[in-house]
């Protein structure tokens, strides 16, 4: 799976717009981009995905460059429960039963604050 | 539908000892992967388990092992327990779909 690079930490004021960054300059074809967050104390959660066209979904949009080098995760209108480690994955689309692990970085902490 | 359920929840371990721990898979999920995740780490891949068979393991030893049963539930069961294996482990459950489903953990500790 390709490398991604996040910033470490990154703050946003609660009801602006967080727009988390992502880089996979190495990333493949028929890699996708996935993001998912870690609130404290539980596991993974799936947010989004996508190849080259942007996403948007009930919990975010993501943008990706048209070199597909790098991505950005947009959460609309952030709210408090919205503080977690967010994590930026490349991957293969999984197809059920392969052997797709997810890489998982050491992520960005966002922090929502009021 | 249920999510991923995971027990224990919290577990506390003598260095030498064998742990399992037990994951239900979400309805409809015939994929299981479990996950080790140090404090202040991102969570590090362990193996894979399709149709009850290994199908995938990440950089861990032997020691580490894990069963999938027929309803697609998993054991992670680790022998020889050292202190390094205090972790949050991870099960996460998947079919054809864009993404995994994550349970709440169990928090290991060795002593």
């Amino acid at each position: 799976d390709a490398k991604t690079t996040q910033p470490t930490s990154m703050d946003c004021a609660e009801g602006r717009a967080a727009n988390l960054p992502c880089n996979h300059s190495t990333i493949s074809g028929n890699e996708y981009v996935y993001w998912y967050r870690q609130i404290h104390s539980q596991g993974p959660q799936y947010i989004i995905h996508g190849l080259k066209n942007n996403e948007t979904n009930e919990m975010a949009s993501l943008i990706i460059t048209e070199d597909r080098k790098s991505s950005t995760l947009i959460l609309p209108h952030a709210t408090l429960r919205d503080t977690a480690v967010y994590y930026c994955i490349v991957r293969v689309l999984n197809s059920g039963g392969s052997n797709y692990k997810l890489t998982f970085g050491k992520g960005t902490l966002l922090t929502v604050n009021p | 539908e249920t999510g991923v359920t995971q027990s224990p929840t919290h577990l506390i371990k003598t260095r030498g000892q064998q742990v399992t721990l037990r994951c239900s898979s979400q309805s409809g999920h015939n994929t299981v992967s479990w996950y080790q995740q140090a404090l202040g780490q991102g969570p590090q891949f362990i193996f894979q388990y399709y149709r009850e068979e290994e199908n995938g393991r990440g950089n861990f030893p032997p020691r580490f092992s894990g069963l999938q049963f027929p309803n697609y539930s998993s054991e992670l069961n680790v022998n020889a327990l050292e202190l390094d294996d205090s972790a949050l482990y991870l099960c996460a459950s998947s079919s054809r779909g864009p993404g995994y489903t994550f349970g709440s953990g169990t928090r290991l500790t060795v002593v």
